[in-house]
């Protein structure tokens, strides 16, 4: 099965208001990156946490390695917020690879 | 912010035919990436690299070559193009484990 499993798959919000993303692993992980892929395509780096809560403007996220699961908060959503998000799972091991969830479909509407 | 270049950043492919995507990175780090991006499966890493001259594969590595000539490129080959390989490729770097991946613009191959 999957090893990272990201909720929900898509989530409308209304301008000024928040929700949270959420990520759920199968098994215990080194780290989490978040990132926003935007609407030209490209994947843009919004934190990276090996434990802890990290926040950047109106965006905070916390990573729980004990429970293994990791998640997204967005407050005051902006219509730029709109995309969709990714979280990947750092497992560590030799090849230092990523691997991602499929994503939620963030859509901010006036 | 670490840059990452792909080109080209579109093409359009015959069947059959081959591939060549490359990737420059200025970042001096010593890992680099190859995923494939399709829709509803997020990103899928095809092969990696860790030093010059030496090419790993990744979780979906068939029918796909890679070379790293150099510290800064890494280039993904598709020697006989198929129709399965429509998708969008994005090439990442990092300097190594517990540190963020950075990625390039990605590469839009559509095979006809």
């Amino acid at each position: 099965g999957d090893q990272v499993e990201q909720s929900p798959s898509a989530l409308s919000l209304h301008e000024g208001t928040g929700s949270a993303l959420r990520c759920n692993f199968t098994t215990t992980m080194r780290a989490v990156q978040w990132f926003q892929q935007n609407s030209r395509g490209s994947l843009i780096n919004l934190f990276y946490l090996a434990s802890g809560t990290k926040e950047n403007g109106r965006l905070k996220s916390t990573f729980n390695s004990k429970e293994s699961y990791s998640t997204l908060h967005i407050r005051d959503a902006q219509l730029e917020d709109s995309g969709t998000y990714f979280c990947a799972a750092d497992f560590g091991g030799s090849n230092y690879k990523l691997t991602f969830g499929k994503g939620t479909l963030l859509t901010v509407t006036p | 912010e670490a840059a990452v270049t792909q080109s080209p950043r579109s093409k359009v492919a015959v069947t059959g035919g081959k591939v060549t995507l490359s990737c420059h990175q200025t970042n001096n780090h010593d890992y680099m990436y190859w995923y494939r991006q399709d829709t509803g499966h997020g990103l899928r890493l095809i092969h990696y690299s860790y030093v010059a001259d030496s090419t790993e594969k990744g979780d979906i590595p068939d029918g796909y070559k890679a070379s790293r000539p150099s510290q800064e490129n890494f280039s993904l080959i598709l020697e006989l193009a198929s129709l399965s390989q429509t998708a969008v490729y994005f090439c990442a770097s990092r300097t190594g484990e517990g540190v963020t991946l950075y990625f390039g613009a990605g590469t839009r191959l559509s095979v006809l």
